[in-house]
């Protein structure tokens, strides 16, 4: 099966511009998630997608950040202005669901990453 | 803050020799996931080990948890050149609204040929 596909790969912008990313996740994938990770990190996660609808988005700056995930299918991340501290790699991640109804876990599909330079 | 934390943050070795990272918690947790990061890569899912279980195997893969401590550990054995990688561990928390990971710095491991 196909993975987690991302676009694109690499971004450089400079501070106050705008950029967006894009993610398509596992078919059938009902949850996706967004993750921020700055180097030498882990992954943070910034919003968590349960079809079409939020799930979790507490750790998202909503002052510049946003996502949607219209069609419960791909999904956009986008940040509006960037700020030099957003340099980072975002990662995007599918699941089969969030475990919400049945009680389990699912392991975590993650795609290759938007790797963003802010200057 | 981050949940997990790895211990070491470095790890080099010799091809061959057995790798262990450590990972420890604050809070419960449902369950724990181990994950590698090649470079420039994402992550993928290595092991997963429930609350409720002590120890679990995958190939060269052997990980423990011990949630008296709310401590975890990976063991790589027999360590080959294409293990280098970074590890993390990720803890699950169930709530109302579902499952988050929460993972930790990670631990680059580097095996030499």
């Amino acid at each position: 099966e196909a993975g987690v596909a991302q676009s694109p790969r690499y971004k450089i912008i400079e501070k106050r511009q705008s950029v967006a990313f894009w993610c398509n996740p596992i078919s059938g994938h009902a949850t996706l998630y967004w993750y921020q990770q700055i180097l030498g990190q882990g992954p943070k996660l910034l919003i968590q997608f349960q079809n079409n609808g939020v799930v979790d988005d507490s750790q998202l700056p909503k002052d510049r950040f946003s996502a949607e995930r219209l069609k419960g299918v791909d999904s956009t991340l986008k940040i509006q202005p960037a700020k030099l501290e957003d340099s980072a790699v975002y990662l995007c991640a599918s699941s089969p669901d969030s475990g919400l109804a049945g009680g389990f876990t699912y392991e975590q599909y993650f795609g290759p990453g938007t790797r963003l330079t802010v200057t | 803050s981050q949940q997990g934390e790895e211990d070491p943050q470095a790890l080099s070795i010799q091809e061959g020799e057995n790798a262990t990272m450590n990972c420890s918690y604050k809070t419960s947790i449902n369950n724990l996931q181990w994950y590698r990061q090649n470079s420039g890569r994402g992550l993928v899912h290595l092991i997963l080990i429930r609350s409720n279980e002590r120890e679990k195997h995958s190939g060269r893969l052997r990980v423990t948890l011990d949630t008296s401590k709310k401590s975890s550990s990976l063991l790589i054995t027999a360590s080959r050149a294409a293990d280098t990688a970074s590890y993390f561990c990720a803890t699950e928390l169930r709530g109302t609204s579902g499952s988050r990971l929460t993972f930790g710095e990670g631990t680059q491991l580097t095996v030499n040929p």
